[in-house]
């Protein structure tokens, strides 16, 4: 596609209920990323993959929190028993990876905002 | 750990006046990337400029150009002729040399244009 995706772009979920958050890379772009952006503040990383495997982590806040890229594209970031806290801006940004040389600029997606009530 | 600190939460320019929101890291790491991103009120983050630590000479896209002081571990960002479009938040941002890992961001500053 000519840019990344993510749906939806809002969400409001109950306290306790389980969201999914989708995000479509650019076509080809081996590395995705997932940040959490609270009001006021900037985007904090989550975790990392680059094509299926989830090479880094180390930013999900909670063993709640839970993403998947399975066939190296789309990704999803679950979040269960979802609390007041987890109300944020979830940013999605793919880039060519570590295989086409550069700076791999990261590309974000217009971002998923939930609402936890 | 990486830090961003970008200490202006705020600053207003008027229109076609020249703007320079400051940026300061921390790392121990001798090769990373900096970059300035914007993000408008539709929240999508776009870049602006980037600059290589390796790099001694000072990025610049048209209007937007940086003064990175790598021993002083500053990188600042002036836009020049600011326009009413320039409007939106600003984040400097750190990565570590190699691509695998997330972006560091500072807190961001509210540019705002007076026409």
């Amino acid at each position: 596609g000519a840019g990344v995706s993510q749906s939806p772009r809002y969400k409001v979920a109950k306290r306790g209920q389980d969201v999914a958050l989708r995000c479509d890379p650019i076509s080809g772009h081996v590395s995705l990323f997932w940040y959490q952006q609270a009001l006021g503040q900037g985007p904090e990383f989550l975790t990392y993959f680059q094509n299926e495997a989830q090479l880094d982590k180390s930013g999900l806040p909670s063993d709640r929190f839970f993403a998947e890229r399975p066939e190296g594209s789309v990704s999803t970031l679950k979040i269960q028993r979802t609390q007041q806290e987890d109300s944020a801006v979830y940013l999605c940004a793919s880039s060519l990876g570590v295989l086409a040389g550069g700076p791999y600029e990261q590309y974000f997606g217009p971002g998923t905002r939930l609402t936890v009530t | 750990a990486q830090t961003v600190t970008q200490s202006q939460p705020e600053m207003s320019v008027q229109e076609a006046e020249t703007v320079t929101l400051s940026c300061t890291y921390d790392t121990s790491e001798s090769d990373y990337y900096l970059f300035w991103y914007k993000q408008p009120p539709s929240r999508q983050m776009i870049l602006v400029i980037r600059q290589e630590a390796y790099k001694q000479q000072n990025a610049t896209e048209n209007r937007f150009s940086v003064n990175f002081q790598k021993a002083a571990k500053s990188f600042s960002l002036k836009i020049s002729d600011s326009q009413l479009g320039d409007a939106a938040m600003y984040f400097c941002a750190y990565r570590t040399e190699g691509g695998a890992d997330g972006l560091t961001f500072g807190k961001g500053t509210h540019l705002i244009i007076q026409p």
